[in-house]
């Protein structure tokens, strides 16, 4: 089955910088590439997403990177602010009907003011 | 749009009663729902897959006649845990997809922190 190994576990920076978060995955036939964002005694949030016929995505302050050869994706939040502090988590899945995410392990994004 | 809420936010039982948890999308129609179980500091671990009007698909190791989940309509399914034991203490998180609608996007709901005393 589908391996998805995150890193880093924990991500601390000062408001403004940058942060990237990467993600590696292991069935070539994996499509979909979703990010979300979970806050603490919250249900995880879709903040941004890839599939695999595009290489980038941006929304504001966040984009998403993806190498298909390599098969790794990124996280990419620029001018950080104290409310970006929390955990994000990444996930692959294959598209049509079996499209249960695997996700990866996590990583903890804290943004000091 | 893609709302999906939980209830109940947070539960108390003793040991050996049950629990039901219920999951519902707001303004889509969710095909299939998914459980997960999380806890602390750790990923999301899926428990169970339920297409609506179809019995749930249950991931390896989790016992199904423990974790009974109902998905009776579009919009409402419900994770019951039967004779509740400490080591079910943990954060139930549903969630909803409509392929048809949003292709390959899960909405998650907000959770429900279970503590079995």
């Amino acid at each position: 089955g589908e391996n998805v190994e995150q890193h880093p576990s924990t991500l601390s920076v000062q408001e403004g910088d940058s942060a990237v978060i990467k993600c590696t995955y292991s069935d070539s036939a994996s499509n979909y590439f979703p990010w979300y964002k979970q806050e603490l005694g919250k249900g995880p949030q879709l903040i941004i997403d890839i599939r695999s016929n595009v290489g980038e995505k941006k929304d504001q302050r966040i984009a998403v990177t993806l190498n298909k050869t390599a098969k790794h994706f990124s996280l990419h939040i620029t001018e950080t602010q104290p409310e970006d502090s929390a955990v994000y988590f990444c996930a692959a899945s294959k598209g049509g009907g079996s499209y249960i995410p695997t996700f990866g392990r996590g990583t903890s994004l804290i943004v000091h003011p | 749009g893609a709302v999906v809420s939980q209830h109940p936010s947070w539960v108390i039982c003793k040991s050996g009663t049950s629990v039901k948890i219920e999951c519902r999308s707001l303004d889509f129609q969710a095909t299939t729902m998914f459980w997960y179980r999380q806890f602390p500091k750790q990923s999301l671990m899926l428990m169970a897959t339920s297409n609506e009007g179809s019995k749930a698909t249950y991931e390896q190791g989790v016992e199904k006649d423990k974790f009974l989940i109902n998905h009776a309509s579009l919009t409402l399914s419900t994770l019951t845990v039967t004779s509740a034991h400490p080591e079910d203490s943990s954060f139930y998180i549903c969630s909803a997809s409509n392929p048809g609608r949003f292709s390959y996007e899960q909405y998650f709901g907000p959770g429900t922190r279970l503590t079995v005393t």
